[in-house]
């Protein structure tokens, strides 16, 4: 089985710049998950989808970050404009059933680093 | 959520058991313990769970104290490769569309 794909590996960019980052789930997996991971802390949940719905998204910073999940399979997290504190590893997970805690399955993530 | 408490850091030899502890002394009756483990520049990786009774699987073992107040997660012969964050974490089975969320967890390293 195919894991979660994410791109890009990497980006640097500076500040008031604009990024985004691609996320293909596993095949079948109605619920995706972004999360940002600050250098030292655990991973911090940004937005859920459930199919191309959003059902959570009230720790995304919605004055500079959005996000889309197109025909509730691959989807893009952007951000514009960046700022210095933005830089972290932005992960994305899915998962078969929306809730089912042992059930996600993560990507390596993107390193974002604003300068 | 039960809050968890994890030490910061641990060591290990590499070929020992690793015994990761946790406490949860706010678990309540239906919520299960969960481990993930995050190992350098990946994502976290779903590792074991359990309610009450120990849990073992090809990874790992866990054990619950009797009381639910605390449990540890057991790698019983460590390798390099085991070198990693290992996150507690502790929710119901099926949360609806509530998600995990994650502490700073414990840093094992394991060395020759």
């Amino acid at each position: 089985e195919a894991g979660v794909a994410q791109s890009p590996r990497y980006k640097i960019i500076e500040k008031r710049q604009s990024v985004a980052f691609w996320c293909n789930p596993i095949s079948g997996h109605a619920t995706l998950y972004w999360y940002q991971q600050i250098l030292g802390q655990g991973p911090k949940l940004l937005i859920q989808f459930q199919n191309n719905g959003v059902v959570d998204d009230s720790q995304l910073p919605k004055d500079r970050f959005s996000a889309e999940r197109l025909k509730g399979v691959d989807s893009t997290l952007k951000i514009q404009p960046a700022k210095l504190e933005d830089s972290a590893v932005y992960l994305c997970a899915s998962s078969l059933v929306s809730g089912l805690v042992a059930g996600y399955t993560f990507g390596s993530g993107t390193r974002l680093t604003v300068v | 959520d039960a809050k968890t408490t994890q030490p910061t850091s641990m060591d290990c030899a590499e070929g020992r058991a690793a015994n990761l502890p946790c406490n949860h002394s706010t678990i309540s009756g239906n919520e299960y313990v969960y481990w993930y483990r995050q190992i350098h520049s990946q994502g976290p990786q779903y590792i074991i769970h359990g309610l009450k009774n120990n849990e073992t699987n090809e990874m790992a073992s866990l054990i619950i104290t009797e009381d639910r107040k605390s449990s540890t997660l057991i790698l019983p012969h460590a390798t390099l490769r085991d070198t990693a964050v290992y996150y507690c974490i502790v929710r119901l089975l099926n949360s609806g569309y509530s998600t995990l969320t994650f502490g700073k967890g414990t840093m094992l390293l394991v060395s020759p």
